[in-house]
Parts: structure tokens; C-alpha cells; sequence
């Protein structure tokens, strides 16, 4: 088993540019979301899906639009890059909401947006 | 202001010391998790604590959660330089459960 996969790795983005990124998990996990993760401040949350069909705002929804394309396929879109939005974007899944349910994290998409 | 807030930001010790991190809030929660998160990676789970009170151990790692369910701490014993990374704490907010909330974490280096 994979887990969860990103890609692209790296990137890097002129201001105004778009670009979609991509995550895959194939532990067959209801629940899918989107990090982003700036210095001290932890990871703070974009968008999830709670289940296939379904998707939600997080704490910092603006400037990003999600897609839930089937059970096992979440993409994160910047119609038009910032600079604010240079960081690194973490990928998630679980199976559920329960106090048992693990998040497990992709490796990371390094973003940069000049 | 963050719901969880930890402490400290930074710690840097020799390896063999003990050290303890904390994560605090105003806020009751149902459940609280760490995670350790290494350079260029995501983070991994290491433990779920559910009940007030609750303690946990892990090898070195103590995870302990306060009575009123406000606040954790995590105790590590003897330190050794594998144990260097981010440490966060996360817990679930919203109806449902559905979001998971972060703490900045706390960077630890262990020196050898």
C-alpha cells in the first residue's frame, strides 16, 4: 500500500498563474482533507471531504477550490496564485471522525509563488 | 490566537536530558492527539487520549491528559537525537468531529 500520495512535489508558480494538486490515498478512507502548513503556525485546514460526494470550507478557505473526484481522488485548485499562498500543502485521509480514526499525511507539496 | 496553544516553541538539549511539552486550551475536548512530524515529511500519529486524567506510554514517551480534558502534556525520558522533529497536538472540533484542529507544535533538537 501507497497511503497517501501528492504531486507534484515541488512547484513553483509565477503570481496569477493556476494550478491544481493532486492526492490519492488507497486505504479505502471515507474522509479526505487539505492542510497547509506555515512557519509556527502549525497545519491549519483549507478544505475536507467528509465522504465521497461531499466537500466543506475549512479555516482558510479563500483563494482554493476542492474536488472530490471519486472515493479515492482529492485535488486542491488555485485559480490564481498569490503570494500569501506559498507553503506547504499536506494531503489527509481517515476512515472516519471517531477518537480511533488515524489521519495519515502525505509527503507534501513545496509550493512557491513568486 | 490559536485554540491549542504550545510550549514552548523551541527546545534544544543533549541527549539523556528529559524534557516535557505542553499543549493548552480554553476549551474541553472529546479527544486530544500528537503527532510528530520529521523534516520533509508529513506528520505521523503517535497516540489518542480520550479520557480526563488519561495516561499513555510509548517506549521514552509519556502523553498525559488533564482532568478537565483542557490540556495535555508530553514527557520524553532520555532523550536521543532520533527523537528530533515537530511535535504537535491536534484535536477534533466541529459537528461531527470532522475537522482537526493544530497547535503551532513544538520544534525538538536533541544534540549528541
Amino acid at each position: 500500500n501507497a497511503g497517501v500520495t501528492q504531486t507534484p512535489k515541488f512547484q513553483v508558480l509565477k503570481t496569477g498563474q493556476s494550478m491544481t494538486l493532486q492526492c490519492a490515498q488507497d486505504m479505502n478512507h471515507n474522509s479526505m482533507y487539505w492542510y497547509r502548513q506555515d512557519p509556527g503556525m502549525g497545519l491549519r485546514l483549507i478544505y475536507y471531504s467528509a465522504s465521497e460526494g461531499t466537500t466543506d470550507k475549512g479555516e482558510v478557505p479563500n483563494g482554493y477550490n476542492v474536488s472530490r473526484l471519486n472515493k479515492r481522488e482529492f485535488s486542491l485548485r488555485l485559480e490564481s496564485a498569490a503570494p500569501s499562498q506559498t507553503s506547504v500543502y499536506f494531503c489527509a485521509s481517515t476512515r472516519g471522525a471517531g477518537a480511533g480514526d488515524t489521519q495519515y499525511f502525505g509527503p507534501g507539496t513545496r509550493l512557491t509563488v513568486l | 490566537t490559536q485554540l491549542l496553544e504550545q510550549s514552548p516553541q523551541f527546545l534544544s538539549i543533549q541527549e539523556g536530558e528529559n524534557l516535557t511539552v505542553y499543549c493548552n486550551s480554553s476549551s474541553v475536548f472529546s479527544s486530544l492527539q500528537w503527532y510528530r512530524q520529521e523534516p520533509g515529511e508529513g506528520p505521523v500519529l503517535l497516540v489518542t487520549v480520550v479520557t480526563g486524567g488519561e495516561v499513555k506510554k510509548l517506549k521514552r514517551l509519556t502523553f498525559q491528559f488533564g482532568d478537565a480534558r483542557k490540556d495535555s502534556s508530553l514527557h520524553i525520558t532520555a532523550a536521543q537525537p532520533g527523537d528530533t522533529g515537530l511535535y504537535l497536538c491536534a484535536s477534533r472540533i466541529g459537528a461531527g468531529g470532522n475537522k482537526l484542529v493544530f497547535g503551532a507544535g513544538t520544534i525538538l533538537r536533541v544534540k549528541s
